[in-house]
């Protein structure tokens, strides 16, 4: 059984422009949450989708954003880059929604560099 | 929302000895805490889970332990090993709404 894939697993982009990462979950998994992993600031929730519908959404500004498709597939926009977004973005997916099922499965991240 | 505090950041022990990583909540409504670990360029990966209406659990080497009345709990490993070497992360969750500490990356020496 495939884990959770991300695309690209890393990147290097400019301040301003905009960027599109993707990720495909197991399959049978509906739910897809994103996370930011930066050094010493862990994991923070950027938000989650499941069935194509955004279920909870964490305190970053309104230039990240996502969506998901009714494969499960999902992708996350990060908008208007600074040199704070540079990080680890990891996508997880669940059977079910947040906590109720329990386990996440993550990717390896895609790695975003901004210069 | 949920505030998760994890302690310490970093923890290096000598192999063979044990180590214990804490974590507090602040939402009296979560009711399932796990615990995940990343390897080094991998992503994290559950170890270990307990809801809340246990108390302790364990799993071979590993243990967890929750208190609901001080809202912390625990991750205990026995008998470290090099391959234990990695970031650990805690977490709380109630219905749809999973939040994570910062981390605690862990070095066994040999």
């Amino acid at each position: 059984k495939a884990g959770v894939t991300q695309t690209p697993r890393y990147l290097i982009k400019t301040r301003g422009q905009q960027v599109t990462l993707s990720c495909s979950p197991i399959s049978g998994h509906r739910s897809v949450s994103w996370y930011q992993q930066t050094p010493g600031q862990g994991l923070q929730f950027l938000f989650e989708y499941f069935s194509e519908t955004q279920r909870n959404k964490g305190n970053f500004p309104g230039r990240f954003s996502g969506r998901q498709f009714s494969n499960s597939r999902s992708e996350m926009n990060v908008s208007t880059l600074e040199l704070g977004d540079s990080a680890l973005y990891l996508c997880a997916s669940s059977l079910n929604v947040g906590g109720q099922t329990g386990e996440l499965f993550f990717g390896e991240g895609s790695r975003l560099t901004v210069l | 929302g949920e505030n998760v505090e994890q302690h310490p950041s970093t923890l290096s022990v000598q192999e063979g000895d044990s180590a214990v990583i804490k974590c507090t909540y602040s939402d009296s409504a979560s009711n399932y805490f796990p615990w995940y670990k990343q390897e080094l360029g991998k992503g994290p990966q559950l170890i270990i889970d307990i809801r809340s209406n246990v108390g302790e659990k364990k799993d071979q080497r590993i243990a967890v332990t929750l208190n609901k009345t001080a809202k912390h709990f625990s991750l205990h490993i026995t008998e470290t090993q090099p391959e234990d070497s990695a970031v650990y992360f805690c977490a709380a969750s109630k219905m749809d709404d999973m939040r994570f500490g910062a981390g605690t990356r862990l070095t066994v020496k040999p």
